[in-house]
């Protein structure tokens, strides 16, 4: 298996600019989330799906933030419009409980 | 809030010393677990402990568990560079029905040829 793959690695925009991240969990897990990391907050945990379905999204910071997963295979993580303090490298992680396998993460630079 | 608390912040060591991380969290856990990364990488699941369990190991770390104390310890024997990384202690929260991972603001461990 290829582990949890995000795409884009790397992504630079300009403010006011629609982002979106993707991400592919590892087959056959139930479980997927997404994470932010900065260094003034370190890892955060911004919304939870299991089974496809939202279960808490209430680390999503704001309404500029959505995720969708229309299968068990993918994943999307928009921000509209963006903002330079969203910069910041978003991970996903996908689990079958307990453990959780990390993608590589898209670094997120918003100018 | 966050669960999990790591203590120290930063752990800087000669190589082949050992390096013990403290992990504090607040409410009761199912288990806890310890993973890594690497700088500009994701984490990676090192160990992961049970409520029931005290102490646990795997090649070269050891990690116990008092959940009087609702605190866990990460001891990495004879480091070497390739150790070189932050380390974060996780805790299950049951929380809507569903279960998530917190994690706490890691360790800086940095190994010293």
């Amino acid at each position: 298996d290829a582990g949890v793959i995000q795409s884009p690695r790397h992504e630079v925009t300009e403010m006011g600019q629609e982002v979106t991240l993707r991400c592919k969990p590892i087959s056959g897990h139930n479980s997927l989330f997404w994470y932010r990391q900065t260094m003034m907050r370190g890892l955060e945990l911004l919304i939870y799906f299991n089974n496809n379905v939202p279960i808490d999204d209430s680390g999503m910071p704001e309404d500029r933030f959505s995720a969708k997963m229309p299968n068990a295979s993918f994943s999307t993580l928009k921000i509209q419009p963006s903002e330079p303090r969203d910069s910041a490298v978003y991970f996903c992680a996908s689990s079958f409980i307990p453990e959780q396998f990390f993608g590589p993460g898209t670094r997120l630079t918003v100018l | 809030s966050q669960q999990g608390e790591e203590d120290p912040q930063a752990l800087s060591i000669q190589e082949g010393e050992n390096a013990t991380m403290n992990c504090s969290y607040k409410t009761s856990i199912n288990n806890l677990q310890w993973y890594r990364q690497n700088s500009g990488r994701g984490l990676v699941h090192l160990i992961l402990i049970r409520s029931n369990e005290r102490e646990k190991h795997s090649g070269r770390l050891r990690v116990t568990l008092d959940t009087s104390k609702k605190s866990s310890s990460l001891l990495i024997t004879a480091s070497r560079a390739a150790d070189t990384a932050s380390y974060f202690c996780a805790t299950d929260a049951l929380i809507q029905g569903a279960q998530k991972l917190v994690f706490g603001q890691g360790t800086r461990l940095t190994i010293n040829p």
